[in-house]
C-alpha cells in the first residue's frame, strides 16, 4: 500500500503562472483533502472533495480550484500566482464516514512562487 | 473565531525525559482531537488521536489528555528519545461529518541527546 502520494514534490513558478497539483489518496479512501501550509505554521484547510464534488471548502479565494476524478484522484489548480501562495501543499486523504479518524497525509508540494 | 492554539512553540527536552506538549482549543463543540508529529520536508504524521467522551488515552510511550472544562489539550511523551525531534501539531475535528481539521500553529521539540 503506497499511502497517500503527491506529485510532484517541488515546483518554482512565476508569479501570475498557474500551477495544477496531484494527489492519489490511500488505497479504499473516497475522500480527499488539500491544506496550504505556509512555513512556521499549521496546515490551513483549502477544501475537500467526496464523490467527485467540492464537499466543504475553506477560507480561500476562487484562484484555489480543485478536481476529484472517478478513481478518487484529486488535483488542486491555483491560477494568478501570489508570492504569498508559496507554501507547501498537503493532501489529505480519508474514508467518509469514519470523521476523520483514519485520515492520512502525503509528503505535500513545495511550491514556490518568485 | 475557529482556532486551535499552542501555548509553546518550542520545547528543548534531555534524551530520556518525559516531554509535556499542550495545546488549547476554541470550540467547545469539537468532538474529536488528533495529535500529529510533522518532521522536515514530510507531511503530519498521525501519532494519536482522542475523543470528547474521553479524558485520557494512551499509546505506546505517548499519552493524550483532554480536560474540556478548561478546553486544553496535552501531548505526554515518555522517555524521549532524539527520533522525537520534530514538530507536533494538535488539531481539531472541524466537524463531525470527516470535514476540514484545524490545526494549532505546532510546537517544535528538540531532543537533546
Amino acid at each position: 500500500d503506497a499511502g497517500v502520494t503527491q506529485s510532484p514534490t517541488h515546483l518554482i513558478k512565476t508569479r501570475g503562472q498557474q500551477v495544477t497539483l496531484r494527489c492519489s489518496p490511500k488505497s479504499g479512501h473516497d475522500t480527499v483533502s488539500w491544506y496550504q501550509q505556509a512555513l512556521g505554521q499549521g496546515p490551513q484547510f483549502i477544501f475537500q472533495y467526496y464523490e467527485e464534488e467540492e464537499r466543504q471548502r475553506g477560507n480561500f479565494p476562487d484562484r484555489f480550484s480543485g478536481h476529484q476524478f472517478p478513481n478518487y484522484s484529486s488535483e488542486l489548480n491555483v491560477n494568478a500566482l501570489l508570492l504569498g501562495d508559496s507554501a507547501l501543499y498537503l493532501c489529505a486523504s480519508s474514508l467518509l464516514g469514519t470523521g476523520n479518524t483514519e485520515a492520512f497525509f502525503g509528503q505535500g508540494t513545495r511550491l514556490t512562487v518568485v | 473565531g475557529e482556532s486551535v492554539g499552542l501555548h509553546l512553540p518550542t520545547l528543548s527536552v534531555q534524551e530520556g525525559d518525559n516531554s509535556i506538549i499542550n495545546c488549547a482549543y476554541s470550540n467547545s463543540a469539537s468532538d474529536y482531537f488528533i495529535w500529529y508529529k510533522q518532521e522536515s520536508g514530510k507531511g503530519p504524521q498521525f501519532i494519536i488521536d482522542i475523543r470528547s467522551n474521553m479524558d485520557k488515552r494512551q499509546g505506546q510511550r505517548v499519552t493524550v489528555l483532554l480536560n474540556k472544562t478548561v478546553k486544553h489539550l496535552s501531548l505526554q511523551i515518555a522517555a524521549t528519545q532524539p527520533g522525537d525531534s520534530a514538530v507536533y501539531f494538535c488539531a481539531e475535528n472541524g466537524d463531525n461529518q470527516g470535514g476540514k481539521l484545524i490545526f494549532g500553529q505546532g510546537t517544535e521539540l528538540s531532543v537533546k541527546p
